[in-house]
């Protein structure tokens, strides 16, 4: 399952498959990316973070790919799992000098159908 | 993450009330923040702090202040409530050094203002 982060706010995916969460930034100074995982009643939770020096990174389970030409970001889940169900917020640091403020998309939320 | 610790966890007041939430921290981080969650949105950062006696506005700052008791604690008032504060409240702490620091949250004040 594919979305388009603000114009496709939620993604429904069948458990197994892998869930692709797209994000647009709009900030071309932008040069740290993150995304955080928010579960129901509670904080948001770090999942992975890319570097603007980088196009792709992954992690467990979890891959990051970073197109600055077109200022997009997504997200890649393989092998969704019910633990998965969460909104999915992507986030940028727009580059301000020795600064850690970030700022957050809308997010995506993404449910499983068993 | 019991790590990030916010009191209270929520909280209904009427218009006009002075209201205080709590943030502390056992991770030693330097860096403290306060966000604000709509439904639907993501997180816009109200205030943040580099150290204790570093404050910084943020994006939505106006009708929030904020103290900085010790690098440990971090608290966000309202001086006098109104209903369109009514949302999510998160705090946040960072790593101190370098630009690129995963933040880590508490697990959120709900507030209700009537």
């Amino acid at each position: 399952g594919e979305s388009v982060g603000l114009h496709l706010p939620t993604l429904s995916v069948q458990e197994g498959d892998n869930s692709i969460i797209n994000c647009a930034y709009s900030n071309s100074a932008s040069d740290y990316f993150i995304w955080y995982k928010q579960e129901s009643g509670k904080g948001p939770q770090f999942i992975i973070d890319i570097r603007s020096n980088m196009d792709k990174r992954q992690g467990q389970r979890v891959t990051v790919l970073l197109n600055k030409t077109v200022k997009h970001l997504s997200l890649q889940i393989a092998a969704t799992q019910p633990g998965d169900s969460a909104v999915y917020f992507c986030a940028e640091n727009p580059g301000y000098s020795s600064a850690s403020k970030i700022i957050f998309g809308s997010g995506t939320r993404l449910s499983i159908r068993p | 993450d019991a790590d990030v610790t916010q009191t209270p966890r929520n909280r209904i007041t009427k218009t006009g009330k002075r209201i205080m939430l709590e943030c502390s921290q056992t991770k030693g981080h330097d860096r403290m923040y306060w966000y604000r969650q709509d439904p639907g949105l993501g997180l816009r950062l109200i205030y943040y702090s580099f150290d204790v006696k570093d404050i910084n506005k943020g994006e939505i700052s106006d009708g929030y202040s904020v103290s900085r008791q010790a690098q440990a604690k971090f608290s966000l008032s309202l001086e006098s409530a109104i209903p369109n504060q009514t949302a999510l409240y998160f705090c946040a702490t960072s790593m101190g050094m370098g630009s690129y620091n995963e933040q880590f949250f508490g697990p959120g004040t709900r507030l209700t203002v009537l």
